[in-house]
């Protein structure tokens, strides 16, 4: 059964940093790419970074470009997500989700909230 | 603002249909596929439909999506009770070069 577990959230003052962590089971995580995703309240889904399979190659919104970087380790598949200099704007839920067809995502983690307030 | 516009709310009665619709452009609907999910509240999305119109094993066939032009539909048949939740659409947007959500629509079944 695949699963994906995220980790790491909490609540943090403007500037400050926090380090998502996403364990996979289940499933070859070397085989896919990974994104994390984010749910702001009142708001819709905004994708926010993804990482290649063999984590070559990363990608992020540009919103976050700058301050969160995402990286892999497949040996032990886990996907982290450091945020660093955090804002008000970036209070949400965040998803690990791994990428399926084309622009899809088949699984998602229960996600973790991530509170940035002063 | 999302990129992709969605009605906020639809309802319908059970064992009714009913469409939703994903409003976008050249730029991402046009060209690119075109995903839905399924969120209950307090949970994580679920795909629905992948490719435009294809469903995941597991989904049943209440389910279905289309795509023409710049707008995508998707439609649920013999509404359910469980069928209350928000759904999105997503694709890619070219110019933008992102992934793009449309901002959920809460679906109420009276």
């Amino acid at each position: 059964e695949v699963q994906l577990l995220e980790s790491g959230g909490g609540l943090v003052q403007p500037g400050g940093s926090l380090r998502l962590s996403c364990v996979a089971s289940g499933f070859t995580l070397s085989s896919t790419a990974m994104s994390w995703v984010r749910h702001a309240p009142g708001k819709g889904l905004e994708w926010v970074s993804a990482i290649s399979a063999s984590g070559t190659n990363t990608y992020y919104v540009d919103s976050v470009r700058g301050r969160f970087t995402i990286s892999r380790d497949n040996s032990e598949n886990t996907v982290w997500l450091q945020m660093d200099s955090l804002r008000a704007e970036d209070t949400a839920i965040y998803y690990c989700a791994k990428e399926y067809s084309a622009w899809s995502f088949d699984y998602w983690g229960p996600g973790v909230l991530v509170s940035v307030f002063s | 603002q999302s990129v992709l516009t969605q009605p906020p709310s639809v309802s319908a009665a059970p064992g009714q249909k009913v469409t939703i619709s994903c409003s976008g452009s050249s730029s991402n609907i046009e060209g690119n596929y075109v995903s839905w999910y399924q969120q209950i509240p307090g949970t994580a999305p679920k795909l629905l439909i992948y490719e435009n119109n294809k469903r995941p094993s597991g989904i049943p066939d209440r389910f279905s999506g289309s795509k023409s032009g710049t707008s995508a539909t998707l439609g649920i048949t013999g509404l359910q009770t469980g069928d209350e939740a928000d759904y999105h659409c997503e694709t890619y947007d070219t110019t933008l070069n992102v992934r793009v959500f449309g901002g959920g629509t809460k679906l109420t079944v009276l």
